[in-house]
C-alpha cells in the first residue's frame, strides 16, 4: 500500500493556459474522488468514479472542467482557460467500497497557481 | 445540504496541554472522519468515526450520533501536532465528504 499519489505537486501557468493533474489512487481502490481546497476553507468535492464511471459532478465542476478514469485506475483531471480563481490546492482521493461508509484516503495535492 | 460547523475556528495551546475540538451536523450522518491537514497540505486520516468512541494514542474521538456532534480529544499536546483539523461528513446518498471549515491549532513548545 504505497498511498495515493498526485503529479505534478506544483502547477505554476498563466492565465487561458490548460493544465493536467494525475492521480494514481491506492491499488484496487474501486472509487476515486476529486476535491478543491482554497486558502482558509475546507476541501469542496468536483466529482467521483467508481472504476471507470464518473458518477457524480459538482455545480463547482465548470465545463472547463473535465476529469477522466480510463480503464477505472489512475484519473486525469483538465482545466482549459485557466482563470485567476481556479488557483487552489487540487486533492484526490480513494477509498474501497460499494458506498457511502467506505473510508477515503487522500493524496498530497497539487497546488495550482494561475497568473 | 448538510452543513457541517467546527469549533473553535483558532486554538493555540502550551506543548503538553490538552484541547477539545467539535464538531456540529445539521442532519443524520452514514459516514464522519477527522483529519490532519499538515503545513505541506496532506490530509491524514485520524479516526473513521460515524458514531462511538475511538482511541489512538494521544488522540480520541467520540461521536454521539443522536444529537448530532463529534468530539476529537488531543492529549498532551506535542508542536507536531499543529496544523488544522478537519472534520467531514456524508449523509446523502452519494460518495463525496463535506467538509467543516476545519480547526486551525498551533502548539507552542
Amino acid at each position: 500500500d504505497t498511498g495515493v499519489s498526485q503529479d505534478p505537486r506544483h502547477k505554476i501557468t498563466k492565465r487561458g493556459q490548460n493544465v493536467t493533474f494525475r492521480c494514481d489512487p491506492i491499488s484496487e481502490h474501486n472509487r476515486l474522488y476529486w476535491y478543491r481546497q482554497t486558502l482558509g476553507q475546507g476541501p469542496e468535492f468536483l466529482t467521483y468514479f467508481q472504476n471507470e464511471a464518473q458518477l457524480e459532478k459538482s455545480r463547482l465542476l465548470s465545463d472547463r472542467f473535465s476529469a477522466e478514469r480510463p480503464k477505472g485506475s489512475f484519473s486525469t483531471l483538465e482545466i482549459q482557460r485557466t482563470e485567476q480563481g481556479d488557483s487552489a490546492m487540487y486533492l484526490c482521493a480513494s477509498s474501497l467500497g460499494q458506498g457511502v461508509t467506505d473510508t477515503q484516503y487522500f493524496g498530497p495535492g497539487t497546488r495550482l497557481t494561475v497568473l | 445540504g448538510i452543513q457541517v460547523e467546527q469549533s473553535p475556528p483558532d486554538l493555540i495551546l502550551q506543548e503538553g496541554a490538552n484541547s477539545t475540538l467539535r464538531c456540529n451536523f445539521s442532519d443524520s450522518v452514514n459516514n464522519l472522519q477527522w483529519f490532519h491537514q499538515n503545513p505541506w497540505g496532506q490530509l491524514i486520516n485520524l479516526f473513521y468515526i460515524p458514531s462511538g468512541t475511538k482511541q489512538n494514542g494521544r488522540l480520541s474521538a467520540t461521536t454521539v450520533a443522536t444529537e448530532r456532534y463529534s468530539l476529537l480529544y488531543i492529549s498532551s499536546s506535542q508542536t507536531t501536532d499543529s496544523g488544522v483539523y478537519f472534520c467531514a461528513v456524508n449523509g446523502g446518498s452519494q460518495g463525496n465528504l463535506i467538509f467543516g471549515k476545519g480547526t486551525k491549532l498551533s502548539v507552542k513548545p
